[in-house]
C-alpha cells in the first residue's frame, strides 16, 4: 500500500534556529501533501496544504514565515520551522492521497517530534 | 466550516467486549467519514473508512455506521483485544476536497 515517510522522527534544536522536516510518498506520486500539528493529548490541527509547484495554502492563523512549506517534486514536501521556539515544540505529521485520483483516502507519515530548549 | 464532536474522550473496555465510539458532523454537505487509529508516537493509520451512499460497513471485527439524518457516524469494535488499545480519531470530508477534519479523538484501553 501506500506509504509517507517522515524524517527526521524527533529532533531537538535550541531556541532561534530553524529546523526542516521532510515528508516523502515513496510509492506513488502526491500532487497535494497536508501538514498538521497536534499537542499531546490532542487532535490534529491541519496547518496548511503543501501543492507541488505552487505556493502552499495555509490554515487562518498559521504563519507563513514562521512555517515554510516547499512541495518541489511530487514525491517530497518540506516544512522548515523558522526562528524555532519552545512553544513551537509539538508533533508535525503530513499526509498524502493515496491514488487513485478522487479518492480522499489520506495516508498518514509517522510523524516528527520537535522539541526546542 | 465543518467541526466535528466525538464521544466518549476516554473509553476502558474489558478485554473480548465491545467498544462504541460515537462522532457528530456539522456540514451536510460532508461525505466522506474515515477512522484512524493512533499508537504512540506514530501517525495515524485508517483503519475503515464509509461514504455517505452508505449506511454501513464492516472489516472484520471493525464496523462503521453512519446515519446522515442525523449527522453521526460510530465505530464499533468487537471482540476487543489488547492490542486495541490506542487513541482513535474519527474525520470528516467532501469527496473532491481532501482536507480532514477531526474530531477530537478517544483513547480506548483495553483491559486484559
Amino acid at each position: 500500500g501506500a506509504v509517507v515517510s517522515q524524517h527526521p522522527s524527533w529532533v531537538i534544536c535550541k531556541s532561534g534556529t530553524s529546523v526542516k522536516i521532510e515528508c516523502r510518498s515513496l510509492d506513488f506520486q502526491a500532487t497535494t501533501m497536508f501538514w498538521y500539528r497536534q499537542f499531546p493529548k490532542q487532535s490534529l490541527m491541519l496547518m496548511a496544504t503543501s501543492n507541488e509547484g505552487s505556493k502552499a495554502t495555509y490554515e487562518q492563523g498559521v504563519e507563513k514565515d514562521k512555517f515554510l512549506i516547499n512541495h518541489a517534486s511530487l514525491t517530497l514536501s518540506t516544512l522548515t520551522v523558522t526562528s524555532a521556539h519552545p512553544e513551537d515544540s509539538s508533533f508535525y505529521i503530513c499526509s498524502a492521497r493515496q491514488p487513485p485520483s478522487g479518492a480522499n483516502v489520506l495516508t498518514f507519515g509517522a510523524g516528527s517530534r520537535l522539541t526546542v530548549l | 466550516g465543518e467541526n466535528v464532536e466525538q464521544h466518549p474522550s476516554t473509553l476502558s473496555v474489558q478485554e473480548g467486549d465491545s467498544a462504541v465510539i460515537k462522532c457528530t458532523y456539522s456540514d451536510s454537505a460532508s461525505n466522506y467519514f474515515p477512522w484512524y487509529k493512533q499508537e504512540l508516537g506514530k501517525g495515524p493509520q485508517l483503519i475503515i473508512d464509509i461514504r455517505s451512499n452508505v449506511g454501513e460497513k464492516k472489516d472484520q471485527r471493525i464496523a462503521v455506521t453512519l446515519n446522515k439524518t442525523a449527522k453521526h457516524f460510530s465505530l464499533h469494535i468487537t471482540e476487543t483485544q489488547p492490542e486495541d488499545s490506542a487513541v482513535y480519531f474519527c474525520a470528516a470530508s467532501i469527496v473532491g476536497n481532501e482536507k480532514l477534519t477531526f474530531g477530537t479523538g478517544t483513547r480506548l484501553t483495553i483491559i486484559p
